[in-house]
Order: structure tokens, then C-alpha cells, then sequence
């Protein structure tokens, strides 16, 4: 069974611009997480979608947002990008929400670059 | 106060020693607890979660968790070179919300 994919892989924007990353969850899975991971802030939770809902919400200005299409594959949006955003981008898969972490697979994340 | 802390280390351990890991959280609600280990440039991988109070036992891992004084631990028996990497832990403050809030991580270095 093939595990979460990411794409891009890494990414390099500049400052003002924005950026879309996606999410490919694992077969079956309808739950999705995302997750940004910088050295200084550690790994912070940006947004959980099922059924094409945004169930659950981080601590993130609306610069940042997300989506969910009906086959589960989700999308974030960064708009006016920031130096600060630079960081990886995690997504994480599960069949539904509230199943805790041990159901729950990381995809090998998006790297964003902002110059 | 930051939510979930640890100390970012580097931690160095010699091979076949014990490594522990420590983290400590601020919400007293705190119902679930999870460690992961993250290899440098990959995606974190849970190893561990624990629930209740007590000690919780895997292989070579031993998770603790004492809700009164707001910590979690994890032990590594045996350390092995393979063990080097960053350990995070997770904490899901009440039930129905999943959302996991995580420490910045401690690096560990075994050495051979």
C-alpha cells in the first residue's frame, strides 16, 4: 500500500508570493493533518480536514489555509509569503479523525524556502 | 511557559547505555502522550504513546508518565547507534480533539 506523498518535495518562493502544497493521504484514509516544522518553533499544528471539512484549527494567521477534495487529497495555500515561513510542511494521514497518533502516517513533507 | 518542553540537547549516550528523555507539559488536562523519533531529514514516526500512569514497556523502550508532576519520560535500553536522532513528544490535551501539540525535540548522539 503505497504511504502519504507530498509534492513538491522542496520548493523555493519569494517573499510576497504564495504557494500551494499537496497531499496525497494514504488509500482509504479520509483524515488529514498538516503540520509545520521549523527549527525555532519545533512541529505546530496548522489544520485538520475529513469529508472536505476543516475540523480542527492551529494557532496560524489566515495568510495560511487549506482544503479537502472529495477523493481526500488536500491542499494548503500560503499567501504573501514570509522568510518566516520557511520550514517543512508534514502532512499526516488517518483512516478517520479521532482515532489518536497510532493510526495516523506522516508523509516526508514539503521543505518551502522563502528568499 | 511553552505548552510541551524539552531539552533540545544534543544528548550524547554510549553505545549500550541508557538513554533518557525527558518532557514536561503545562495543561493538567492532558489525557494522551506520544513520543516520536525523527531521523534528520525524514518524518517523524511514532514509537511510543501512553495513557495512564505508570510505566509502558517496548522492546527497548520504556515510556513513564507521572500526571501529578505533568511529565513524561522515555527510556532507551541498550543504546544503539541506530537510535541517534530527534525524540519529540506529543501531548493531546482532552478527548475528541486530536490536535498534538509537541515539544521542539531533543537530539540524541550514541556513541560507539
Amino acid at each position: 500500500k503505497a504511504g502519504v506523498t507530498q509534492t513538491p518535495r522542496y520548493l523555493i518562493k519569494t517573499r510576497g508570493q504564495q504557494v500551494t502544497l499537496s497531499c496525497s493521504p494514504i488509500s482509504g484514509h479520509r483524515s488529514v493533518s498538516w503540520y509545520q516544522q521549523t527549527p525555532g518553533q519545533g512541529l505546530q499544528f496548522l489544520f485538520e480536514y475529513f469529508s472536505e471539512t476543516q475540523r480542527n484549527k492551529g494557532n496560524f494567521p489566515g495568510r495560511f489555509s487549506g482544503r479537502q477534495f472529495s477523493n481526500s487529497r488536500s491542499e494548503m495555500n500560503v499567501s504573501t509569503l514570509e522568510l518566516g515561513d520557511s520550514a517543512l510542511y508534514l502532512c499526516a494521514s488517518s483512516k478517520e479523525p479521532g482515532q489518536g497518533p497510532d493510526t495516523q502516517y506522516f508523509g516526508p513533507g514539503t521543505r518551502l524556502t522563502v528568499l | 511557559q511553552k505548552e510541551v518542553e524539552q531539552n533540545s540537547g544534543p544528548l550524547s549516550v554510549p553505545e549500550g547505555a541508557i538513554a533518557s528523555l525527558n518532557c514536561t507539559y503545562s495543561d493538567r488536562v492532558s489525557q494522551s502522550f506520544f513520543w516520536y523519533r525523527q531521523y534528520s531529514g525524514k518524518s517523524p514516526e511514532l514509537i511510543m504513546s501512553i495513557y495512564s500512569n505508570g510505566d509502558k514497556e517496548d522492546g527497548r523502550f520504556t515510556a513513564q508518565l507521572n500526571k501529578a508532576s505533568q511529565y513524561v519520560s522515555l527510556l532507551i535500553r541498550d543504546s544503539q547507534p541506530s537510535d541517534s536522532a530527534t525524540y519529540l513528544c506529543a501531548v493531546i490535551s482532552s478527548f475528541g480533539n486530536e490536535k498534538l501539540t509537541f515539544g521542539t525535540g531533543t537530539r540524541l548522539t550514541i556513541i560507539p
